[in-house]
C-alpha cells in the first residue's frame, strides 16, 4: 500500500539536543513538507522540497534543517537552536505544483525532557 | 507567514444537526482544500475546490469556492458522532506560492448524543 511514514510517533528531546524526525514515502511523489503544529493553531510550513537535492524555507524555518538526497525521504533536524521545539510535527508529499494531492503522514510528537 | 482566519474556532452540536464553518483570506487562492483531523493523525483531504463559485458535496460534506476567490465555506449535514475532529481549510496561491499551501486555523467540531 501506498503512503507516508513518519517515526517515531512520540520523541524526547533533551536541552542542547538535537533530532531527526524521520518520513518516508512510497508514493513516487516529487514534493516533500515538512509542517508543525501547536494547540489552536494551523500548520506552519517550516520547510518544502520539489525535487531531490534541492529545499526551501518556509515560514518558520529557524531552528530546523533537513536534506532530500532521495527521492523517498525527506529527514527534518530540530536543531538545539529552536527553542520551543515541543509540538506535532507532520510529514507530507504532492505531486510537484499539485497541491490538491497533498498526502500527510501520521505526525510526530515531540516533547522536552 | 499568512494564516487563513477560520470560524468558529470551535462549535458544540447534537447529534442530527447541521453544521456550517468558513475560512476567509486577505489573498486571492486558486485552489481551496478542505481537510480533516482527527487526535494524533494526520488531515484527511475531503473536497478540493478549483474554481470562484465552485459548488462541491462528498457525501453529506458541500464546501462552495467564494466568487471573490477571497473565502471558502464548508457544510455538514445531519451530523454524526464521527464527525468529530478538527477542520481544517487551505489555499492555494497564485504563481510564485503556488508551490506550497496556507492553512487556516481549524474549526474543533465536537458532537453529542
Amino acid at each position: 500500500d501506498g503512503g507516508i511514514t513518519q517515526s517515531p510517533k512520540y520523541l524526547f528531546r533533551k536541552e542542547g539536543q538535537n533530532v531527526t524526525l524521520s518520513c518516508e514515502q512510497n508514493l513516487n511523489h516529487d514534493a516533500m513538507y515538512w509542517y508543525r503544529q501547536d494547540p489552536g493553531q494551523g500548520l506552519r510550513l517550516i520547510y518544502y522540497s520539489q525535487i531531490v537535492n534541492d529545499f526551501q524555507k518556509g515560514d518558520i524555518a529557524e531552528g530546523y534543517s533537513v536534506s532530500r538526497e532521495k527521492k523517498e525521504s525527506f529527514p527534518l533536524t530540530v536543531t538545539s537552536a529552536q527553542k520551543n521545539p515541543t509540538a506535532f510535527y507532520l510529514c507530507a508529499s504532492s505531486i510537484a505544483g499539485r497541491q490538491e494531492t497533498q498526502y500527510f503522514g501520521p505526525g510526530t510528537r515531540l516533547l522536552v525532557l | 507567514g499568512q494564516q487563513l482566519n477560520q470560524s468558529p474556532q470551535s462549535m458544540f452540536i447534537q447529534e442530527g444537526e447541521d453544521v456550517s464553518m468558513n475560512c476567509t483570506s486577505s489573498s486571492i487562492f486558486n485552489t481551496w482544500l478542505w481537510y480533516k483531523q482527527e487526535p494524533g493523525e494526520g488531515p484527511v483531504l475531503l473536497i478540493a475546490l478549483y474554481k470562484a463559485g465552485e459548488l462541491t458535496s462528498n457525501g453529506r460534506l458541500t464546501a462552495q469556492f467564494g466568487i471573490t476567490r477571497k473565502d471558502s465555506f464548508l457544510n455538514i449535514s445531519a451530523s454524526i458522532p464521527s464527525d468529530v475532529g478538527i477542520y481544517f481549510c487551505a489555499g492555494q496561491g497564485l504563481a510564485g506560492t503556488a508551490s506550497k499551501l496556507t492553512f487556516g486555523t481549524g474549526t474543533r467540531l465536537q458532537v453529542t448524543l
